[in-house]
């Protein structure tokens, strides 16, 4: 199985901030990678596939980056809005793994 | 609109059962590829199985194999799940959620969830 993992784990930051948070693979995964969102208690939502393609509908402030085994996820501009739990997750094998998801808090 | 919700969850004793509906609407279910995903309480995302347009292919995680059965059925546009020998272990919100593809594959979309409490 491809084993995610995220970092951070959870931050902190004010609205405004630039945010980065990074999925490390454990094998290479050439660009199949997809980012969620999760707010509380609601359902998790497409944010970014393929690693650097925006989900229609969603707003421009989220853009992602990376290949091969190290990928970003950027949020330009964190807004209050932007509260949530983020996930990565792997498409290139089955079982399709997740990232053990970095916690957003705007200060 | 695109729609997936989930029925069935709720209490059940260790070893019991319970089966789960994914109503789908908004979109030709039978040309989609679906799959269940889970949620302990607290915890990340966990995908555990996947079945294929006609239910010919159909994967498990080693988690749920041989107690869990996914299915579909076309006609009446919705995906099920058989879950027995249930354990304390698999409490959690189970959400089904449509594969996507275009150059790589992904979720979209996913159901609000239903809750499945296995304790005693």
């Amino acid at each position: 199985d491809i084993q995610m993992t995220q970092s951070p784990s959870s931050l902190s930051a004010s609205v405004g901030d630039r945010v980065t948070i990074t999925c490390r693979t454990s094998q290479s995964i050439s660009s199949h990678l997809n980012w969620y969102q999760q707010k509380p208690g609601k359902a998790p939502k497409l944010l970014i596939y393929a690693a650097s393609s925006l989900q229609s509908g969603v707003t421009s402030r989220f853009s992602g980056s990376g290949s091969g085994t190290d990928f970003t996820l950027t949020i330009s501009s964190l807004q209050p809005e932007d509260l949530a739990t983020y996930y990565c997750q792997q498409s290139y094998s089955t079982p399709r793994t997740f990232g053990q998801g970095t916690k957003l808090e705007i200060k | 609109e695109v729609q997936l919700v989930e029925s069935g969850g709720g209490l059940v004793q260790p070893g019991g059962s319970l089966r789960l509906s994914c109503a789908a609407s908004g979109f030709t279910f039978s040309s989609y590829e679906m799959n269940w995903v889970r949620q302990a309480p607290g915890k990340g995302l966990e995908w555990f199985s996947y079945i294929s347009t006609s239910g010919s292919t159909i994967y498990y995680a080693d988690s749920v194999k041989g107690r869990f059965t996914i299915s579909r059925d076309n006609p009446k546009n919705s995906l099920y799940l058989q879950m027995n020998s249930l354990r304390a272990e698999d409490t959690a919100v189970y959400y089904c959620a449509r594969t996507e593809y275009s150059s790589t594959n992904w979720f979209d979309p996913w159901g609000q969830g239903t809750l499945v409490t296995v304790s005693s």
